[in-house]
C-alpha cells in the first residue's frame, strides 16, 4: 500500500521557534505539496515541489519554507513560528500528469 | 490563479435521500476536478474525478458533472448511508500547472441522519 508519512500527528511549539515538518513518500512521486487545513478554508498550498531541489511558492508561503534534498523526503520549515500558524498540515505527493493526490495523515500544530 | 468556490459548506440529509455538492471554479485552463473525501479525524481520500473531455462520470452511487462553459462541477451522492457523513473537497487544476497544482473549494461538512 502506498503511504505518505508525516513525522508527527501532534505538535505544540512555542512562539518564535523553528518547526520542522518533515513528510516521506515511498512512491517514487515526482511531485510533492504542503497544505495547510483550516475549517471553512478548505487546504491551502504553502509551497510545491516538482522535482528534487525545486520548489515553487503556492498562495501563502509566507512565514513559511521548504526543502527537498530527496526525492522521497520534503520538508516544511516555519522559521519563526506564531501563532495564527496554528492549523493541522497536510502533506501531498503525486505522479506527473493528472493525478489524484496520496496525502499524508496530517500535523496538527499549536504554537502557543 | 485559480479560485474554487464550493458550497454549501454544510449540508444534512435523511439517510436514502441524495446529496450534490457544487463547485465553481475561474481559470478555463483548468482541465482536471477531483472529489475528496476526509472523514473525521483521517485524511482526505480521492473519491472521484474528472478530466474536461469528459461530462459526467459515476462510480456506484457517486457521480460527478462538469459544464465547462459555466466553469462548474457537481457531485452527486445518491442513497446516502451514514459512512458517508464527511467532509467533502472539490478542486480544480489549470493544464498549464507545474507539479498538478490543485486548488481545494472551501469544503462541504455532509451529514447523513438515520
Amino acid at each position: 500500500d502506498v503511504k505518505v508519512t508525516q513525522s508527527s500527528r501532534y505538535l505544540v511549539k512555542r512562539t518564535g521557534e523553528k518547526v520542522f515538518l518533515e513528510c516521506v513518500q515511498d512512491m517514487d512521486h515526482e511531485n510533492m505539496f504542503w497544505y495547510r487545513q483550516d475549517p471553512g478554508l478548505g487546504l491551502r498550498l504553502i509551497y510545491f515541489s516538482y522535482d528534487v531541489k525545486m520548489k515553487e511558492k503556492g498562495d501563502i508561503p509566507e512565514g513559511y519554507s521548504v526543502s527537498r534534498e530527496k526525492k522521497e523526503r520534503f520538508s516544511l520549515i516555519l522559521e519563526s513560528a506564531s501563532t495564527n500558524q496554528t492549523s493541522m498540515y497536510l502533506c501531498a505527493s503525486t505522479a506527473g500528469g493528472h493525478y489524484g493526490y496520496t496525502f499524508g495523515s496530517g500535523t496538527r500544530l499549536t504554537v502557543v | 490563479g485559480e479560485n474554487v468556490e464550493q458550497h454549501p459548506s454544510t449540508l444534512s440529509v435523511q439517510e436514502g435521500d441524495s446529496a450534490v455538492i457544487k463547485c465553481t471554479y475561474s481559470d478555463s485552463a483548468s482541465n482536471y476536478f477531483p472529489w475528496y473525501k476526509q472523514e473525521l479525524g483521517k485524511r482526505p481520500q480521492l473519491i472521484i474525478d474528472i478530466r474536461s473531455n469528459v461530462g459526467e462520470k459515476k462510480d456506484q452511487r457517486i457521480a460527478v458533472t462538469l459544464n465547462k462553459t459555466a466553469k462548474h462541477f457537481s457531485l452527486h451522492i445518491t442513497e446516502t448511508q451514514p459512512e458517508d457523513s464527511a467532509v467533502y473537497f472539490c478542486a480544480a487544476s489549470p493544464i498549464k500547472a507545474a507539479g498538478n497544482k490543485l486548488t481545494f473549494g472551501g469544503g462541504t461538512r455532509v451529514l447523513v441522519k438515520p
